[in-house]
């Protein structure tokens, strides 16, 4: 079965930019979405295929995939953006998630 | 908007089944897709399966054999049966509406846009 890998952990200083990196066989031949979620509460879509931004969230979060790599930055970090990162793909008709990423911000 | 809420009871016994239920509001379920996610205590996002607006179905091979996604468009609603669930199958559950460009047995991108607020299902004695 396909997996989508991520780093467990990512830290980060405030102001510096944040790479949050989910591996995967071909990843670059599919589309890649990313969530964010806070304690205690839903995920939140913050980049759709590959690098869309939905409406409401800030510019400071880009999205790309290639190879077997895809990637979301958030420029500029900010502490309110220190919690999980879940990438998310489709592989045959099933929905994949990766582990997550916890971002911390220090 | 549209909101989604979750709802079912809270503790369901080893080897019961578990149901629950995903009311939309604020617009219809036709012409989307909806899913089930789960995410045990401390871990990351299990996807359960979706149920698309014709009412196919595809489940997590993982859990297929013990899944049912099922809707009533009439009550604008859609429903999850997790039959002789375990300790393992606690829980928060989610639902969520998809979007895809899902067209006859392939789609390019598939991602869920809009969450409800979640539920927690707790299996014990």
């Amino acid at each position: 079965s396909y997996e989508l890998i991520q780093p467990p952990s990512v830290s980060v200083s405030p102001g510096q930019t944040a790479t949050i990196s989910c591996s995967g066989d071909k990843l670059g031949d599919k589309y890649v979405c990313w969530y964010q979620q806070k304690p205690g509460q839903s995920p939140v879509l913050v980049i759709y295929e590959d690098n869309k931004r939905p409406s409401g969230i800030p510019e400071r979060f880009s999205g790309s995939n290639s190879g077997n790599t895809a990637t979301l930055t958030i420029s500029g970090t900010q502490a309110m953006d220190e919690t999980d990162y879940y990438c998310q793909a489709w592989d045959s008709s099933t929905v994949i998630f990766g582990g997550g990423t916890k971002l911390t911000v220090l | 908007q549209v909101q989604l809420q979750e709802s079912g009871p809270g503790l369901v016994k080893p080897s019961e089944t578990l149901f629950l239920t995903c009311t939309v509001s604020g617009g219809s379920i036709s012409n989307y897709y909806w899913s089930w996610i789960r995410q045990s205590p401390g871990k990351g996002l299990e996807w359960i399966g979706y149920i698309s607006y014709s009412g196919s179905t595809n489940y997590n091979p993982s859990l297929k054999s013990r899944v049912t996604i099922s809707q009533d468009t009439s009550k604008n609603q859609f429903s999850l049966k997790l039959n002789s669930v375990t300790a393992a199958d606690t829980a928060v559950y989610y639902c969520a509406r998809d979007r895809t460009d899902y067209g006859g047995d392939s789609a390019n991108y598939y991602y869920m846009d809009l969450w409800g607020k979640g539920t927690t299902v707790t299996v014990s004695s």
